[in-house]
């Protein structure tokens, strides 16, 4: 399988708790995004890399989310001490932005499952 | 970054008939997507069609943008229950920088 892979897929975990996901993108791809979502809404932009370098972070990420990608290739994100309201689906897309980004086209896993008690 | 806003929200038809959806965003872009996420899965790229194409086809979908209006819509044709899916547009301001963002969707249903 060549596609975007995320582990786990499903997790959960109790409040207060540290929670970590990992996405592990096509192989080639420069740039990695993250990508939240709870029932009925769209994908909500958390932060995207191009190659190691974290490019943009949303406003609404709190200071207990943590993503890496320390070598340029897989990514993990880190929630500490999860909220309820944490509960959600966590998407992982990649892309190859080769001329700048402006044509690319992004490419999901299907996501890891987060149910905070 | 810039979020479109599909409409309609919710849309049933029977299989076979055609199914419409539209999105609007506010800035100018260099090009617009259209994805598709089957429940419980990550989205899947359809289209994408550039600030200086009018009209896309890509097997039983047909896009079509208007810049001057700054809208899309996004037509499947001889729906089937496969179809059954949430359906976002992604418009890409210029430039390439910014991260590419969704609206609600629309959550097209394809009854039997």
């Amino acid at each position: 399988d060549t596609g975007v892979s995320q582990d786990p897929r499903h997790k959960i975990t109790k409040r207060g708790q540290n929670v970590t996901f990992r996405c592990d993108p096509i192989s080639e791809h420069n740039r990695l995004y993250w990508y939240r979502q709870t029932l009925g809404q769209g994908p909500e932009f958390l932060t995207y890399f191009q190659n190691e370098a974290q490019l943009e972070k949303s406003r609404l990420l709190s200071d207990r989310f943590s993503a890496e990608r320390p070598k340029g290739s897989f990514s993990t994100l880190e929630i500490q001490r999860t909220e309820q309201g944490d509960s959600a689906m966590y998407l992982c897309a990649s892309s190859l932005a080769s001329d700048g980004g402006i044509n690319e086209k992004l490419f999901f896993g299907s996501g890891t499952q987060l149910s905070v008690l | 970054s810039q979020q479109g806003e599909e409409d309609p929200q919710a849309l049933s038809i029977q299989e076979g008939e055609n199914a419409t959806m539209n999105c609007s965003y506010k800035t100018s872009i260099n090009n617009l997507q259209w994805y598709r996420q089957n429940s419980g899965r990550g989205l899947v790229h359809l289209i994408l069609i550039r600030s200086n194409e009018r009209e896309k086809h890509s097997g039983r979908l047909r896009v079509t943008l208007d810049t001057s209006k700054k809208s899309s819509s996004l037509l499947i044709t001889a729906s089937r229950a496969a179809d059954t899916a949430s359906y976002f547009c992604a418009p890409r301001p210029g430039g390439g920088a910014d991260g590419l963002t969704f609206g609600k969707g629309t959550h097209l249903i394809i009854q039997p």
